[in-house]
């Protein structure tokens, strides 16, 4: 089973490019979420769908844009790309979309952006 | 809205040692509390979680306490392995929200 599958693993920007950061579960899940893991600040939620078709803003959207294409994938997009948006991101899924459900998480992109 | 306060920030023992880790919540709607251990490079697993309704869960060597009077949960590793060495985050759910507050992470180092 791949679980929640991430694409790219690495890249690297400069300022003001755009770029989308694709998600895809193969566990039927109906939520799905996009955090970005900056040193020392834990995890931080940006954006999440609690179901196909839905979509809302987390912690910190500011910057970026989500869509949910089918149950499967859920993209990230940065449509000026900015230092501050350096960063590990991270996408999970969880059955449905309440918080006291198990969030399963994919092995992240690393985006640099210089 | 949901804070979550996390402690120590690193943690070294001796393998065979235990390994305690302490969470502390704001929201006392706050009704599940998972904990992840993310080794490098891959992202964060389930280890073990516990929701408001119990005060203990063991799976093998891992448990979680938590007190929901004092809004404290805690992570406890006994006979720790070198394979345990990982960062190992906390979180709650927030009711308000829907979504799950994590704590900053405790950085464990096991020597063998």
């Amino acid at each position: 089973n791949a679980g929640v599958t991430q694409t790219p693993k690495f890249q690297v920007l400069k300022t003001g490019q755009s770029m989308t950061l694709q998600c895809a579960q193969d566990m039927n899940h109906n939520s799905m979420y996009w955090y970005r893991q900056d040193p020392g600040m834990g995890l931080r939620l940006i954006y999440y769908s609690a179901s196909e078709g839905t979509t809302d803003k987390g912690e910190v959207p500011n910057g970026y844009n989500v869509s949910r294409l089918n149950k499967r994938e859920f993209s990230l997009r940065l449509e000026s790309a900015a230092p501050s948006q350096t960063s590990v991101y991270f996408c999970a899924s969880s059955p449905e979309g309440y918080s006291n459900q198990p969030q399963h998480f994919g092995d992240g992109t690393r985006l640099s952006i210089l | 809205g949901e804070n979550v306060e996390q402690h120590p920030s690193t943690l070294s023992v001796q393998e065979g040692d235990s390994a305690v880790i302490k969470c502390t919540y704001s929201d006392s709607a706050s009704n599940y509390f998972p904990w992840y251990k993310q080794e490098l490079g891959k992202g964060p697993q389930l280890i073990i979680d516990i929701r408001s309704n119990v005060g203990e869960k063991k799976d093998q060597r891992i448990a979680v306490t938590l007190n929901k009077t004092a809004k404290h949960f805690s992570l406890h590793i006994t006979e720790t392995q070198p394979e345990d060495s990982a960062v190992y985050f906390c979180a709650a759910s927030s009711g308000s929200q829907g979504n799950l507050i994590f704590g900053k992470g405790t950085k464990l180092s096991v020597k063998p």
